[in-house]
């Protein structure tokens, strides 16, 4: 059975500091996902990584993936509060695209 | 990209009853997919809806409990049988391709009393 689990699973951090969630998955796979969901929201896609080593960022957050190692992490980059949701790690474990198995995700709050 | 409109947005249901879920795309996919979200959990394949063929149920969920359809391209529905107050959860369909992201409905929020 696949697991994929994050941690920490509850991250409270100050306005400006640096932190990395990881993303760890119990089996082969080099397409892994990262979503965010604010309170009563759907998912919004972060990113898509696609292969070994790849590495991605977007603003105060960058991704990246070893697959040999079955470990992604997400890093953020002197937070700010608008960062504050719950982040998840899906990991897509078929040829067809999309038919994910999630994290437990991390909530993450940002203390001004 | 794609957009996902689901309806409900919620429903509150009596035990015993069932709610079907509507799930429609903007533009023609091969898969569909049905997540659950129980209340401060993380999300969990229910089912990959396919047009043209019976759905494929994950380990755990049963066709008679979750009945899918999936009648064209940019269709499918989920319908939650026979309810009870642990159905109560988040139900979100989700389309996608090879290698790119995943686009997800708003989700329903279904409340069962």
């Amino acid at each position: 059975e696949l697991k994929v689990e994050q941690n920490p699973l509850f991250l409270s951090m100050q306005e400006g500091k640096n932190y990395t969630i990881y993303c760890n998955y119990s089996t082969t796979s080099d397409r892994l996902y990262w979503y965010r969901q604010d309170p009563g929201k759907s998912l919004e896609s972060l990113f898509v990584l696609l292969s070994n080593g790849a590495v991605k960022q977007e603003g105060r957050l960058m991704a990246s993936l070893d697959t040999k190692a079955r470990l992604s992490t997400l890093h953020i980059t002197a937070a700010v509060h608008d960062l504050s949701a719950t982040y998840f790690c899906a990991v897509d474990m078929t040829n067809t695209g999309n038919q994910f198995y999630f994290g437990t995700g991390t909530s993450l709050t940002v203390i001004p | 990209s794609a957009v996902i409109s689901q309806k409900p947005s919620r429903d509150i249901c009596q035990r015993g009853t069932s709610l079907t879920i509507q799930c429609q795309v903007d533009s023609q996919v091969t898969m569909m997919f049905w997540y659950r979200q129980q209340p401060g959990q993380s999300l969990t394949l229910i089912a990959t809806a396919n047009q043209g063929s019976e759905a494929t149920y994950e380990s755990g969920f049963v066709i008679d409990k979750f009945p899918i359809s999936r009648p064209n391209l940019t269709f499918s529905t989920l319908t939650v049988s026979n309810m009870s107050p642990e159905d109560s959860s988040i139900y979100l369909c989700s389309v996608g391709g090879m290698n790119t992201e995943a686009f997800f409905g708003q989700g329903t929020r279904l409340t069962v009393v």
